[in-house]
């Protein structure tokens, strides 16, 4: 069964620094490209960044351009999202997600989401 | 990075039909065929019912359908039923390797 499982979410002051974290089981994590989606309290989904299956493509919405970076550990079976200079506007669940094998669809399994909070 | 434009809401009853749209750019919709669709219920993480514009994964109601005309696509939910009463977001991959999401439309089933 495929399974995502973030954590690292939390409270934060603004201009912190935050690190997130995708636990991948169930497949092959290391054929697979994968994305964080955010969505904060009461809005909608906003996709944020991507990263192919051995690092090769990084994307960032530019929201978060220049403060956040992705990355993975294959060995690991695990996503990252390194978060910096925050701000009360980044407060929200922040999903990891499958890319589907083929193609660019982001999403096929996702994460439950863990909150992020970022206030003083 | 603009998001896609969806209707804020739709409704519809029971047994009937509804059409969700999602307008983009040449840039998005338009220029490729990678438009999903997602339902999500409250409190839940998001679940992928259309893929590639029409394309629905394994698992998932065939009442379930997608197009795409130009920058527009569309869902279409036939034979409406209670558990279908949820938001649904559109997505499109862009012509800057980038993915970008509608801002979500709430379905009321009345």
């Amino acid at each position: 069964e495929v399974q995502l499982v973030e954590s690292g979410g939390g409270l934060i002051q603004p201009g912190g620094s935050l690190r997130l974290s995708c636990a991948a089981s169930g497949f092959t994590f290391s054929t697979y490209s994968m994305n964080w989606v955010r969505q904060a309290p009461g809005k909608g989904l906003e996709w944020i960044s991507y990263i192919s299956s051995r690092s090769s493509a990084i994307y960032y919405a530019d929201s978060v351009k220049g403060r956040f970076t992705i990355s993975r550990d294959n060995a690991k079976n695990s996503l990252y999202l390194q978060m910096n200079s925050l701000r009360a506007e980044d407060t929200a669940v922040y999903y990891c997600a499958r890319d589907l094998i083929a193609g660019a669809t982001t999403g096929d399994y996702w994460g439950q989401g863990t909150l992020v909070v970022v206030s003083a | 990075q603009s998001a896609l434009t969806q209707p804020a809401s739709v409704s519809g009853s029971p047994g009937q039909s509804i059409t969700i749209s999602c307008t983009g750019t040449s840039s998005d919709v338009g220029f490729y065929n990678y438009v999903s669709w997602y339902q999500q219920h409250p409190g839940k993480a998001p679940k992928l019912i259309i893929y590639d514009v029409s394309n629905r994964p394994s698992g998932v109601s065939n009442r379930f359908s997608g197009s795409k005309s130009g920058n527009t696509a569309s869902l279409t939910i036939s034979r409406l039923q209670t558990e279908d009463e949820a938001d649904y977001y559109c997505s499109s991959y862009t012509t800057n390797n980038t993915r970008v999401f509608g801002g979500g439309t709430k379905l009321t089933v009345l």
